[in-house]
C-alpha cells in the first residue's frame, strides 16, 4: 500500500508562502495525491489533487515531482485561518481515505 | 448549495446508554462514509454506502455499532451500548459515483461517554 510521510509540524509567518512537503515514494502509476486540512472543531476539507501534473485552484497549489515520488503543497500567502492540520493523502484502498497524522501547520503573526 | 451536516453537534451520554448520529450527504451524492477519530488518535474509517448499500463496513470496531441508510438518504449511526473507548468525533463524508471522488466532510459529532 502507498503511503506518505509527512514533518509532524511546521511554522509559516503571516503573507508569506507555506510550503508543506510529502513523500510518497511507493506511490503506484495511477494514483492520485490528494490535500485535505482540518482546521480546529471542524471537519476534513478538501484542498486540492493531482495525479502527474502540477494544479492550483483558489486555495492552493500542488507541486508534484517528475518521479512522483514527492509533492510539496503551497499556500501562497498564508493567513492565521490557515493554521490547521494539512493531511497528504495517497489512495490506498478503494473509496478509502487513510489519514496519516498529518503536519500541524501553525501561521504566526 | 448545502453541504454534508450532521446531528447532533455534541453528544454527552453515560456508559451503556444508546445514541444515534445522523449525517445529510450533499444532494444527488450516493456515496456516504462513516470515519471517527478516538482521542489521541489518527481518522480512520469505518464504513461506506452506495446508496442504501454497505460498500464496505470493514472499518466498523464491532457489533455493537450499526449503521443504516434507509432509502439512500440520510444515514444514521447507532452505538448500543456505548462504552468508554467510543467517545471521540464522528465525521461523515459524501461523494459523487462511485470510486475514488473528492470527499466532502461534514462538522463531526462530538462524542463523550461518561
Amino acid at each position: 500500500d502507498a503511503k506518505t510521510t509527512q514533518p509532524t509540524s511546521m511554522d509559516c509567518a503571516e503573507g508569506r508562502a507555506a510550503n508543506l512537503p510529502c513523500n510518497h515514494s511507493t506511490i503506484s502509476g495511477n494514483e492520485y495525491v490528494y490535500w485535505y486540512r482540518q482546521i480546529h472543531s471542524q471537519g476534513p476539507q478538501y484542498i486540492i489533487h493531482g495525479l502527474k501534473n502540477n494544479e492550483t485552484n483558489e486555495m492552493a497549489s500542488l507541486i508534484i515531482t517528475e518521479d512522483r515520488k514527492s509533492s510539496t503543497l503551497i499556500l501562497p500567502h498564508a493567513t492565521l485561518r490557515d493554521t490547521a492540520v494539512y493531511y497528504c493523502i495517497v489512495r490506498v484502498a478503494y473509496d478509502k481515505v487513510i489519514f496519516g497524522p498529518g503536519t500541524s501547520l501553525s501561521v504566526i503573526p | 448549495e448545502a453541504g454534508v451536516t450532521q446531528f447532533p453537534s455534541h453528544s454527552v451520554i453515560e456508559k451503556g446508554q444508546t445514541v444515534t448520529l445522523r449525517c445529510d450527504p450533499i444532494s444527488g451524492h450516493d456515496n456516504l462514509y462513516w470515519y471517527r477519530r478516538v482521542m489521541g488518535k489518527e481518522i480512520k474509517f469505518l464504513l461506506h454506502f452506495v446508496k442504501e448499500s454497505k460498500q464496505d463496513e470493514s472499518g466498523m470496531p464491532n457489533n455493537r455499532f450499526l449503521a443504516e441508510r434507509t432509502g439512500g438518504t440520510y444515514s444514521t449511526l447507532k452505538v448500543q451500548p456505548a462504552e468508554l473507548e467510543d467517545s471521540g468525533v464522528y465525521f461523515c463524508a459524501s461523494s459523487q459515483e462511485t470510486g475514488w471522488k473528492t470527499q466532502y466532510f461534514g462538522p463531526g459529532t462530538r462524542l463523550l461517554v461518561l
